[in-house]
């Protein structure tokens, strides 16, 4: 069973640079066909996709984000992890990573594993 | 365009029949997958692909498809079903729903 786990800061100051870890276990994340996500969901709102990366470093990012977003892998520890800078007000939210995974072929992608999430607080 | 659209609430009597519906064009390119989500937990996938659902997950959950809408569906909607419900598909980007919050009375 795959499992998904968070690590990081729970504050971090405004401007700054938050920094998120997921560990992987029970699967290698050099396992091909699956994407390594974050997503983000703010407090009483909706689910956003932030972005994701392959085992071999491919990634893509929202476009919303991107200026600010790098996903980097370091597939020896099995840790994906998130850097989002300038951090304001409005990046308080829960973080979640996930494992996507699907198919152009199959016309099907989804997140079949999650973390439990952390919380992050963008505050002084 | 990449956005999907949920209906913000529905509501079902319990034992009874609910779809919850998703909207988008990306619908038309790719299935939506599904996910529940209880207060203070993370989401879980119910629904995938043309009306697949993971390991555990009850079998009065199923998912269709039609044009540029997604559908779930509970047949003999339980007490334990009342939640956040998500679709996500993509096109150029990834994308979820705005969410529908199911209440079973």
């Amino acid at each position: 069973q795959v499992q998904l786990q968070e690590s990081g800061p729970g504050l971090v100051k405004p401007s700054q640079t938050l920094s998120l870890t997921c560990t992987v276990s029970g699967g290698s994340i050099s396992s091909g066909g699956y994407y390594w996500s974050w997503i983000r969901q703010h407090p009483g709102k909706g689910l956003e996709w932030i972005g994701y990366i392959s085992y071999s470093g491919s990634t893509y990012y929202n476009p919303s984000l991107k200026s600010r977003v790098t996903i980097s892998v370091d597939t020896s520890k099995n840790q994906f992890s998130l850097r989002l800078s300038s951090v304001t007000a409005a990046d308080t939210a829960m973080y979640y990573c996930a494992r996507y995974f699907g198919s152009d072929k199959r016309v099907e992608y989804y997140f079949d594993y999650w973390g439990q999430g952390t919380l992050v607080t963008v505050s002084s | 365009s990449s956005e999907l659209t949920q209906d913000p609430a529905v509501s079902v009597a319990l034992g009874q029949t609910v779809r919850i519906t998703c909207q988008g064009d990306s619908l038309r390119s790719y299935y939506a997958s599904w996910y529940q989500q209880k207060p203070g937990q993370a989401p879980i996938l119910v629904i995938y692909g043309k009306n697949n659902r993971p390991s555990g997950i009850p079998d009065r959950f199923s998912g269709s498809s039609s044009g540029n809408t997604a559908s779930l569906t509970i047949t003999g909607a339980q007490a334990e079903d009342e939640a956040d419900y998500y679709c996500n598909s993509r096109d150029s980007n990834v994308v979820f729903g705005g969410g529908t919050k199911l209440t079973v009375l």
